[in-house]
């Protein structure tokens, strides 16, 4: 069974307003969440993360929540920019888990110009 | 060089070839990991090595075979593949004790023909 879910195939959004990304994830001892971003022919990179004692973590027009009741994070990158569009993964792991991360099935992020 | 790298980038082969994906990583990390992208599933985790040790194999088939020699490198010798084998193949790897994520290779795109 999938422990991490991105419900959201694709997100197209206008150059400047504000892209949100939604993560779901089932097991309550994950303790780490992470995003990458993917461009075509390139491996993930790292974007953002957050550890479970934080509610937010914010880096330049990236953003991420955590709601640990609701297992649920979500991305926002505001304004967004043409070079956004990418596909972004969102990843949980650590606590039991240790080192090994549970990848969804990403999201793919179109910013319109 | 730095980071992950992996080769080739692209490989085609037949049911009956053997080949070899190999990676490589320049960034002093002790643990290693092969993941499998398929077009709108998951990353899924196929195996994880620590110190050269494998930790992990995600019920993958047998026609899958990793070898790590070293902490730096890791190899996924094919043979007898099918069809549906054919996927992005991503390396990444880590830090043990560090939580924050994977460095990931730019992967190998695998036809199977």
């Amino acid at each position: 069974d999938q422990q991490v879910k991105q419900n959201s195939p694709s997100l197209s959004v206008q150059e400047g307003r504000i892209s949100i990304l939604n993560c779901d994830y089932t097991n309550s001892m994950f303790d780490y969440f992470l995003w990458y971003k993917k461009y075509p022919a390139e491996g993930p990179t790292f974007l953002i993360s957050i550890s479970s004692i934080k509610d937010k973590n914010e880096d330049g027009r990236f953003t991420v929540f955590l709601n640990k009741s609701a297992k649920h994070l979500s991305l926002h990158i505001v304004p967004s920019q043409p070079g956004d569009s990418a596909v972004y993964f969102c990843a949980a792991g650590g606590g039991l888990t240790g080192n090994q991360f549970y990848f969804g099935t990403g999201t793919s992020l179109t910013v319109i110009p | 060089e730095t980071g992950v790298t992996q080769t080739p980038r692209h490989l085609v082969m037949g049911m009956t070839n053997k080949k070899s994906l190999k990676c490589e990583q320049h960034l002093g990390h002790n643990a290693m990991y092969w993941y499998k992208q398929s077009a709108k599933k998951p990353l899924e985790l196929m195996f994880v090595y620590n110190f050269k040790e494998q930790t992990e194999n995600n019920s993958v088939p047998s026609r899958f075979s990793p070898e790590c020699p070293n902490s730096s490198h890791l190899f996924l010798h094919l043979h007898t593949l099918q069809p549906e084998d054919s996927a992005l193949y991503l390396c990444a790897s880590s830090q043990e004790g560090q939580i924050y994520g994977y460095t990931f290779g730019s992967g190998t795109r695998l036809t199977v023909v």
